[in-house]
């Protein structure tokens, strides 16, 4: 039982240069999050999917590009890395109602230098 | 808006003591409340929930929680701690919102 997962768990970018994270969910959720993880931020919003073919910005979505693939994958583009997006990734799923819980994948830790 | 403070970044406890995390809400709307855990190095994982009903909810690993609307709280607490427990614990709402807004985190140190 796969639940959430990401692929790559580690990656080091030069400035400038982009990269692709991958997120597949094997659960038929409908909904599909990207949060970044920063030390004493917390868990902050990138962009979330409700359903394939919508995407909507999170709380800190500059920098980024989602794209919904099919109802299984969600990925995260960053089109020109920035040291300031260097951060602990997660990708997380959940059902279509507000009452059921988001499921996480174990996370991506980027390195921008 | 919905929004959550989590009171107390790092907690420490001896090894048998209780536990008690805090957790504050904001929402115009009935919240739905949860409680997640991260050991290190991994993703977050569901420790419980309050939806409706009992305000008393039971979770995983002997940790429980009570949602106070009165005070608009909703801490995480265990009779006993263990080693094991040592973690970083994070508290989120949905309240009418399609995403979980979480709080800060907590990570709670256990000493022997």
């Amino acid at each position: 039982n796969a639940g959430v997962t990401q692929t790559p768990k580690f990656q080091v970018l030069k400035t400038g240069q982009s990269m692709t994270l991958q997120c597949a969910q094997d659960m038929n959720h409908n909904s599909m999050y990207w949060y970044r993880q920063d030390p004493g931020m917390g868990l902050r919003l990138i962009y979330y999917s409700a359903s394939e073919g919508t995407t909507d910005k999170g709380e800190v979505p500059n920098g980024y590009n989602v794209s919904r693939l099919n109802k299984r994958e969600f990925s995260l583009r960053l089109e020109s890395a920035a040291p300031s997006q260097t951060s602990v990734y997660f990708c997380a799923s959940s059902g279509a109602l507000r009452n059921t819980e988001a499921f996480f994948g174990q996370g991506t830790r980027l390195t921008v230098v | 808006a919905q929004s959550v403070t989590q009171l107390g970044s790092h907690v420490s406890v001896s090894e048998g003591a209780l536990v008690l995390l805090r957790c504050n809400y904001s929402s115009s709307v009935p919240p739905y409340l949860f409680w997640y855990v991260q050991y290190p190095n991994q993703g977050l994982q569901l420790l419980l929930k309050y939806t409706t009903g009992a305000t008393l909810v039971k979770g995983i690993n002997g940790f429980e929680a009570e949602f106070k609307k009165s005070e608009t709280s909703f801490h995480l607490t265990k009779p006993s701690a263990h080693m094991s427990d040592a973690a970083e614990y994070f508290c989120a709402v949905n309240s009418g919102y399609s995403t979980l807004t979480f709080g800060k985190g907590t990570m709670l140190l256990v000493s022997p």
